[in-house]
């Protein structure tokens, strides 16, 4: 069974440019995050979607950043415009319903550098 | 404050060693613990997940949690060159499905 798949692994794009970074979670799982480490910092929450529908939203920075699930399959992130401090890893991740055991499975992550 | 803190190391160890690794947190609202594994270049892998104090133990790997002292910890035992990643303690409240608070890893280096 394939995992979390993210895309692009590595995107280098220009201060003011606009960047799409893709999650397909793995399959049946109505539970999908997104999180984000920036140079020298914690992995830190930007969002939760329940299938289509945002569960939490609490960690996004600010309105440069969209969140999208439509159809509650893959999601989308895209940061518009981009600036310097937006560069790090965005991880992507998906649970089952429940999670109790608190496993969530991460992809391998994007990594956006903004020059 | 931060809510967890976590020695980023790095930490070296020679094969076979026992390896401690630690965390506290400030919220004594925070109800579950667990302990995730991140190769370099991967994504986090969740190792250890616990919700009470005391020990849980799973193979070479224990994870203790103290919540008196607000202290959680990770044992690996036996250690071995693939063991070497970065350990990343994380937690949550009990109402908050997905919304993790992660340490900042300790970079862990076993020698053969």
């Amino acid at each position: 069974e394939a995992g979390v798949t993210q895309f692009p692994s590595h995107s280098v794009i220009e201060k003011g440019q606009t960047v799409t970074l893709r999650c397909d979670p793995i399959s049946g799982h109505d539970n999908l995050y997104w999180y984000r480490r920036v140079m020298g910092k914690e992995i830190k929450f930007l969002l939760h979607f329940v299938k289509e529908s945002k569960q939490d939203e609490s960690g996004m920075p600010n309105n440069r950043f969209l969140a999208e699930r439509t159809g509650g399959t893959y999601s989308t992130l895209k940061v518009q415009p981009a600036e310097l401090e937006d560069s790090g890893v965005y991880f992507c991740a998906s649970s089952q319903e429940s999670p109790n055991t608190g496993e969530l499975f991460f992809g391998e992550g994007s990594r956006l550098t903004v020059l | 404050q931060k809510e967890v803190e976590q020695d980023p190391g790095p930490l070296s160890v020679p094969e076979g060693a026992i390896v401690s690794l630690n965390c506290t947190y400030s919220n004594s609202a925070f109800q579950y613990f667990m302990w995730y594994r991140q190769y370099s270049r991967k994504g986090p892998e969740l190792l250890m997940y616990t919700y009470s104090s005391g020990n849980k133990e799973d193979g070479r790997f224990t994870a203790q949690v103290d919540k008196s002292s607000k202290y959680i910890s990770l044992f690996i035992r036996d250690s071995q060159p693939s063991d070497s990643a970065t350990y990343l303690c994380a937690i949550r409240h009990g109402g908050s499905q997905g919304n993790l608070i992660f340490g900042k890893g300790t970079k862990l280096s076993v020698k053969p």
